[in-house]
């Protein structure tokens, strides 16, 4: 089944204790993406990727980091997270820079 | 920079009544428009989008939607919504090297 999964679903930390959210695709897509979805602002992207070790940051980029060592792999570290990183955070991937983006289930992240 | 405007966050709506969400951009340059839906305790999903060609576009549960370019409008409609369209809905304009801006989102609730 062609999925984009994302692992943990549900997390609560702690402000400054570093933390890795995993995004994986199968289906061989060339871009990929994080959001991060906060009520009233709708999806903002983090980073994207175009390919392997291409990234660049989105509108939302401060206090996030990321790697494409591996095409279906788009993990988003958190260095050292603050309470405004409380967030709903999605991974999503799409074949083509318009095409469709098929988005990962959600990793819903508080930090106390 | 390009944006988009989903004025209503919230339309309630009775069981098989017609609907209308509503979805402006701004854009100085050729866009590609997209309207994505989120069920509750889920990912994004595309519902249907805008690419060029004829301007009304058509999902394959009854919602369309028009491109206005004088109007710079993409509003989404259903003549008949069910329960099960109750969902959050995200209009996106596509921007260039993978950006997908979305709006805030309108919640449609639908009730027997």
């Amino acid at each position: 089944e062609a999925q984009v999964t994302q692992n943990p679903r549900y997390l609560i930390t702690v402000t400054g204790k570093k933390l890795t959210v995993t995004c994986s695709q199968n289906m061989n897509h060339e871009y990929m993406s994080w959001y991060r979805q906060d009520p009233g602002l709708g999806l903002r992207q983090i980073y994207y990727s175009m390919n392997v070790e291409v990234t660049d940051k989105g509108d939302v980029p401060e206090g996030y980091k990321v790697s494409r060592k591996e095409k279906r792999n788009f993990p988003l570290i958190l260095e050292s997270p603050s309470p405004n990183q409380t967030s709903l955070y999605f991974c999503a991937s799409s074949l083509t820079s318009a095409g469709e983006q098929y988005f990962g289930p959600g990793t819903r992240l508080t930090v106390t | 920079a390009q944006s988009v405007t989903q004025l209503d966050s919230q339309v309630p709506v009775f069981e098989e009544a017609p609907v209308e969400l509503r979805c402006n951009y701004s854009s100085s340059v050729s866009v590609y428009l997209f309207w994505y839906v989120q069920y509750p305790n889920q990912g994004l999903q595309l519902l249907l989008k805008y690419l060029s060609g004829s301007t009304l576009v058509e999902s394959i549960n009854g919602f369309e939607a028009e491109f206005n370019k004088s109007q710079t409008s993409f509003h989404l409609r259903k003549p008949s919504v069910h329960i099960s369209d109750t969902a959050e809905y995200f209009c996106a304009v596509y921007t260039g090297f993978q950006k997908l801006v979305f709006g805030t989102g309108t919640r449609l609730l639908v009730s027997p």
